[in-house]
């Protein structure tokens, strides 16, 4: 089964511009969770999606937004870029495997670099 | 809320020795726990996973973890390292009402000398 695809995997942009990141989930999965990492604050939640709905959302700008799919692909977007948004985005997709049993899995992230 | 302090954000210890890394985690419900290593320029790997049932959980590469309720404590070992295990290691929790948000700790990148 293929794991979970993040396209692209590298992007440079300019302060100020917005930027759109895609992740497919593994088959058969149905919530994409999207977290960003950095040095300095590490791994932080942005948001989940289930069935085309947000589910969850952390404590990030409204410049962050997402969406999901009907086929379980979902996206992100950055809106008017900031130096600090320069990150490492990981988009995961989860499964309940069984009673009482959970995993998530990890896409390679996509390295946002903002100049 | 939850959270997860992992104890030692660098650990370094010789080829063949025991790998002790520390996470103690605060959840207000029963939580469920994961350990996760990331390569360099790569994603998150998951080493293995705390639900339910059995307190000991044993994962891939030769990891395991104790969960401890009464430590709040999810301790990842493996009793001989091996250089390639060189990278860093993520503890995180998350509830079962809660699954699609992983809270994580700070991590913990492991070195391993010949």
């Amino acid at each position: 089964k293929a794991g979970v695809t993040q396209t692209p995997r590298y992007l440079i942009k300019t302060r100020g511009q917005q930027v759109t990141l895609s992740c497919s989930p593994i088959s058969g999965h149905r919530s994409v969770s999207w977290y960003q990492q950095t040095p300095g604050q590490g791994l932080q939640f942005l948001f989940e999606y289930f069935s085309e709905t947000q589910r969850n959302k952390g404590n990030f700008p409204g410049r962050f937004s997402g969406r999901q799919f009907s086929n379980s692909r979902s996206e992100m977007n950055v809106s008017t870029l900031e130096l600090g948004d320069s990150a490492l985005y990981l988009c995961a997709s989860s499964v309940l495997a069984g009673v009482g049993s959970y995993e998530q899995y990890f896409g390679p992230g996509t390295r946002l670099t903002v100049t | 809320a939850q959270s997860v302090t992992q104890l030692g954000s660098h650990v370094s210890v010789s080829e063949g020795a025991l790998v002790l890394l520390r996470c103690n985690y605060s959840s207000s419900v029963p939580p469920y726990l994961f350990w996760y290593v990331q390569y360099p320029n790569q994603g998150l790997q998951l080493l293995l996973k705390y639900t339910t049932g059995a307190t000991l959980v044993k994962g891939i590469n030769g990891f395991e973890a104790e969960f401890k309720k009464s430590e709040t404590s999810f301790h990842l070992t493996k009793p001989s390292a091996h250089m390639s295990d060189a990278a860093e290691y993520f503890c995180a929790v998350t509830s079962s009402s809660n699954t699609g948000k992983l809270i994580f700790g700070q991590g913990t990148t492991l070195q391993v000398k010949p």
